[in-house]
């Protein structure tokens, strides 16, 4: 069946431009997390959401990076006014357990901020 | 702080030789241990998971090695072929996922 889905799978911005980031997880996935991959380095927790509700946004970096997930599915990274440090690869990941075990990457979309 | 880091950042090996990917971690509580796999353009890979009532399990040519006492996890990749260039991530399940530096392995014909 499918995978997790993301898009674009690359995003040029010119620093203080808004960007918005796709995930699509498997469908039926109750849980839905984002991480931020600086290059050679691994994944950090962003946030995560069950169905709906926000429920971790510990990991977002700033107040100008924000989530969504209205319908409990598609899932929405909007940064604002980006920087250079926002420079670095997004993945999304899902999972069906209501915990964190047993997440399925996407492909990531890579963000460049010049 | 909770941390997970790797003794060695890039591996090369032979193609059919053995391979040993090392991890440090500093969180004494966590109690699941993953390792990913990472091509190039993509997302990891779960390949293998232990849970820290063990200190040893096996897998399809993999096995992964748990040391509590001095905090140290292993994946051992046998016969290892071109496919398995990747970089490699430990990561440990404490609440939230979290994951090491990685290590690049390459694997030459």
């Amino acid at each position: 069946g499918a995978g997790v889905s993301q898009s674009p799978r690359y995003k040029v911005a010119k620093r203080g431009q808004d960007v918005a980031l796709r995930c699509d997880p498997i469908s039926g996935h109750v849980s839905l997390f984002w991480y931020q991959q600086a290059l050679g380095q691994g994944p950090e927790f962003l946030t995560y959401f069950q169905n709906e509700a926000q429920l971790d946004k510990s990991g977002l970096p700033s107040d100008r990076f924000f989530a969504e997930r209205p319908e409990g599915s598609v899932s929405t990274l909007k940064i604002q006014r980006t920087q250079q440090e926002d420079s670095a690869v997004y993945l999304c990941a899902s999972s069906s357990r209501t915990d964190s075990y047993e997440q399925y990457f996407g492909p990531g979309t890579r963000l460049t901020v010049t | 702080g909770e941390s997970v880091g790797l003794h060695l950042p890039t591996l090369s090996v032979q193609e059919g030789d053995n391979s040993i990917i090392n991890c440090a971690y500093s969180n004494s509580a966590s109690d699941y241990f993953i390792w990913y796999k990472q091509e190039s353009g993509k997302g990891p890979q779960f390949i293998i998971d232990i849970r820290s009532n063990m200190d040893k399990r096996q897998g399809q040519r993999v096995t992964v090695l748990l040391n509590k006492t001095v905090k140290h996890l292993s994946l051992q990749i046998a016969a290892t072929q071109p496919g398995d260039s990747a970089v490699y991530f430990c990561a440990f399940l404490g609440g939230k996922l979290i994951f090491g530096q990685g290590t690049e392995l390459s694997v030459k014909p």
